[in-house]
């Protein structure tokens, strides 16, 4: 069963610029989630969508903002790009039986840095 | 706001010694709890989870966890770390209902000397 893959893996973008990441989740997972990894705040929720729908939001501003197909895939997009952006954005994908415990399968990442 | 907080930054251990890392979450309702590792250069995946039961739980590479209530902790042990343990560890908290956030702590750097 192939993972959770994000594309493309690394990044390098100016500011000002604005950026799209691209996540598509294990078959059958309807849930996908995005976070962003820093070495000063750790990892950070951004969003999670389901079946289409944004579901829950973390604390970024309007600069972030994301979708999901109704095949499951997501991306999400970075407006205006600020030096403080970069980091490493995960995607996470579960199947969501209706229950928060699911368990939430992690992609390798996507590393942005902006200069 | 939820909040998880894991008490040590960066642990040094000799293999063959005993593991504990601290984990404290801040919500006082029903939650679901998570151990993640990140291997150097791997991607994150999931240790052990509690959902509900018994509050001793086992995961994988004989890592364990327990869930104590009374002190909203659910702390990682392993009785005897090898070198192949280096790694980051995440403890990670949501509510117990769906399309809650999952929330990290900031991560406990573990390295193993052998």
């Amino acid at each position: 069963k192939a993972g959770v893959t994000q594309t493309p893996r690394y990044l390098i973008k100016t500011r000002g610029q604005q950026v799209t990441l691209s996540c598509s989740p294990i078959s059958g997972h309807r849930s996908v989630s995005w976070y962003q990894q820093t070495p000063g705040q750790g990892l950070q929720f951004l969003f999670e969508y389901f079946s289409e729908t944004q579901r829950n939001k973390g604390n970024f501003p309007g600069r972030f903002s994301g979708r999901q197909f109704s095949n499951s895939r997501s991306e999400m997009n970075v407006s205006t790009l600020e030096l403080g952006d970069s980091a490493l954005y995960l995607c996470a994908s579960k199947r969501d039986m209706g229950q928060g415990g699911d368990e939430q399968f992690f992609g390798p990442g996507t590393r942005l840095t902006v200069l | 706001a939820q909040s998880v907080s894991q008490h040590n930054h960066h642990v040094i251990l000799s293999e063959a010694a005993s593991l504990e890392l601290g984990c404290n979450y801040s919500y006082g309702g029903t939650v679901n709890l998570f151990w993640y590792v990140q291997y150097p250069g791997q991607h994150l995946q999931l240790l052990l989870k509690y959902f509900s039961g018994d509050p001793l739980v086992k995961g994988i590479k004989g890592f364990e966890a327990e869930f104590i209530k009374s002190k909203f902790s659910f702390n990682l042990r392993k009785p005897s770390v090898q070198w192949s343990d280096t790694a980051e560890y995440f403890c990670a908290v949501n509510e117990g209902q769906a399309g809650t956030a999952l929330i990290f702590g900031k991560g406990t750097t573990l390295s193993v000397s052998s």
